[in-house]
Formats: C-alpha cells, structure tokens, sequence
C-alpha cells in the first residue's frame, strides 16, 4: 500500500517569510497529491492538488511541486500571514486498475507564522 | 451553497457500546467518505460509499459500518466501541469516486 511521509513536523516562520512542507510517497503509481489545512476545532480543507501529468500549480500564495522520479510533492506558501498558521496535510492517491479512492495522508505539519 | 454536514459535533460513550455518527454531503456530490483522525495524527481512510453501496474498505474491523441513503447522506456505525475508538471521525464528500474530497468539521468521538 501507499506510505506518505511529511516534513518537517513543525515549522516558525516570520510573517511575509516563505514556508516550505516536504512530502515524500512510497507508490510510484500514485496519481493524485492534494493539500489540506486543517485550523483548530474544524476539518481538513483542500488548499490546493496536482496530478501526476502536471509539475508545479499555483494559486496567488500558494504553489506546489511534484517531482516524479524522486517520489517527492512540496507545498510553498509565499508573503506568509498570521492566518496562515495552521496543521498542513499532504495526502497521495494510488491508481489501482481504478479500485482505489482513498487518500493517505501525512502526519502533518504545524505551521506558526510569527507577526 | 451548504458544505459537509456532521452530527453531533461532539459525543461521550463508554466502552462496549454503539454509536451512530450521521453526515449529509456537500450539494451535488454523490460520493462520501469517512476518515478517522486520533489526535496528532492524519486522516485515516475507514470506507467509501457510492451509489448506496461499500466501495472501498480501510483496515478497519467489521465492528466499523456504514450506510449510505438515496439523498447521498451517509451513517457510520461502530458496535462495541473500544477506548481506541476515540478520535475525530471525518466525512468527506464529492462528485464522483475519484474527484477531490470536501470535509466536514467532524465528530469528536470520547469513549470512557
């Protein structure tokens, strides 16, 4: 099965500073990388996802990388703000003949953005 | 435009017995997924249903079951809860079995 590990698991950052969130994956027939961030008391919510036949998507503040051979996807969060502070989560999903639907995810990521 | 809905927010039980934890999807998604989150952790994947139907199984036990209504809306059942049990239970919806997943805020599940 799929194995998703996330680094680092906490990370300061100054207010405006960048902030990076590494994840690696184990299946390297996963297809599907999403990232969520999830604020105290609430659920997960979808920031930003890329598929396996795209190398990099931004979103104003927010981009990802996906580098295939290295089994490796970042989320890069520019111009941080104190709103940003929150828990990331990295998830992959894994083509299986087109059985599989679940999502494995990352320990996750405690971001603190200092002002 | 509502988001995922879950009830109850928050539930205390004690070892050995059931709970039932209800989640209406997003509207226009047909498609919900329940994922267990213990503190500190990721979600992990516990079933999907489509179409009234189990898709997908996580590696959970069979005390673990679910439901899923013609309106979409879905149940997760769990018998015989055991201390282990306690953790935020998320539904997840959307579009279809393969497109991205819309969360709610959970049930913060307790058992004693």
């Amino acid at each position: 099965g799929e194995n998703v590990e996330q680094h680092p698991s906490t990370l300061s950052v100054q207010e405006g500073d960048s902030a990076v969130i590494k994840c690696t994956y184990s299946d390297s027939a996963s297809n599907y990388f999403p990232w969520y961030k999830q604020e105290l008391g609430k659920g997960p919510q979808l920031i930003i996802d890329i598929r396996s036949n795209v190398g990099e998507k931004k979103d104003q503040r927010i981009a990802v990388t996906l580098n295939k051979t290295a089994k490796h996807f970042s989320l890069h969060i520019t111009e941080t703000q104190p709103e940003d502070s929150a828990v990331y989560f990295c998830a992959a999903r894994w083509a299986s003949g087109g059985s599989n639907y679940k999502l494995t995810f990352g320990k996750g990521t405690l971001l603190t953005v200092n002002p | 435009d509502a988001g995922v809905t879950q009830s109850p927010t928050h539930l205390i039980k004690t070892r050995g017995q059931q709970v039932t934890l209800r989640c209406s999807p997003k509207s226009g998604h047909d498609t919900v997924s329940w994922y267990q989150q213990a503190l500190g952790q990721g979600p992990q994947f516990i079933f999907q249903y489509y179409e009234e139907e189990e898709r997908q199984r996580g590696n959970f036990p069979d005390r673990f079951s679910g439901h899923q209504f013609p309106n979409y809306s879905s149940e997760l059942n769990v018998n015989a809860l055991l201390l282990g049990d306690s953790a935020l239970y998320l539904c997840a919806s959307s579009d279809g079995r393969y497109s991205p997943l819309h969360f709610g805020n959970g049930t913060r599940l307790t058992v004693t």
